[in-house]
């Protein structure tokens, strides 16, 4: 079946930091894969997404770049801040299913 | 644009009580989801509806019974509470067809005791 494995958190880092979130996916097919953002009270937003192998999505300084040899959706940000704070999850939709697959989620927290 | 919106915010229950959350969206998408939030689970999903007058069971959703009698709305019952419906609930929906994002609402979160 389809499923998604983040890496567990939290994950620590202070201000300015470089974070890196690991995502990797099980599907068969070619699934598009996303990352969502949930800040702290709030329901879950999209933050990127990439619909093709080689894709790279990009939104407020995170990136990520959908490598279908590693079934891998790494997020990255190169300079972190104390706003970024909030849990991340990796997702994927099969064509035509409309049903994300989420991950278990990854907590971030960002110090001064 | 509200968005998607959910009704209520919070609810204590005790075992064996009952209720309907409601989710209600103003963008006209086909597609409708619930969700339940657990620690160290992420999301899994309990039923969805790709259109006025359907549902389909999701993941986990023994104990959930949904309707969708208006485009708009989704809402999703609890005939008996139980303490493992202790959860945070979000809704979303998604317009037909799309790899669009899915827009979520806010969350319920209730606790059964």
């Amino acid at each position: 079946g389809n499923s998604v494995t983040q890496m567990e958190g939290p994950v620590t880092l202070s201000e300015e930091a470089f974070l890196t979130i690991n995502c990797t996916y099980t599907a068969t097919g070619y699934p598009s894969l996303f990352w969502y953002v949930q800040y702290p009270g709030e329901g879950l937003q999209l933050l990127l997404k990439a619909t093709k192998a080689d894709d790279k999505g990009s939104n407020k300084g995170f990136e990520a770049t959908y490598r279908k040899e590693t079934t891998s959706f790494h997020l990255e940000k190169g300079s972190v801040q104390v706003s970024d704070s909030a849990v991340y999850f990796c997702a994927l939709t099969r064509t035509g299913f409309q049903k994300l697959v989420f991950g278990t989620g990854t907590r971030l927290l960002v110090s001064p | 644009n509200a968005g998607v919106t959910q009704t209520p915010k919070f609810r204590v229950l005790k075992t064996g009580q009952s209720m309907t959350l409601l989710c209600a969206q103003d963008m006209n998408h086909e597609y409708m989801y619930w969700y339940r939030q657990d620690p160290g689970m992420g999301l899994r999903l309990i039923h969805y509806s790709v259109g006025e007058g359907t549902t389909a069971k999701g993941e986990v959703p023994d104990g959930y019974n949904v309707s969708r009698l208006k485009k708009q709305n989704f809402l999703l019952g609890l005939e008996s509470a139980a303490p493992s419906q202790t959860s945070v609930y979000f809704c979303a929906s998604i317009e037909q067809g799309s790899y669009n994002e899915q827009f979520f609402g806010p969350g319920t979160r209730l606790t059964v005791l």
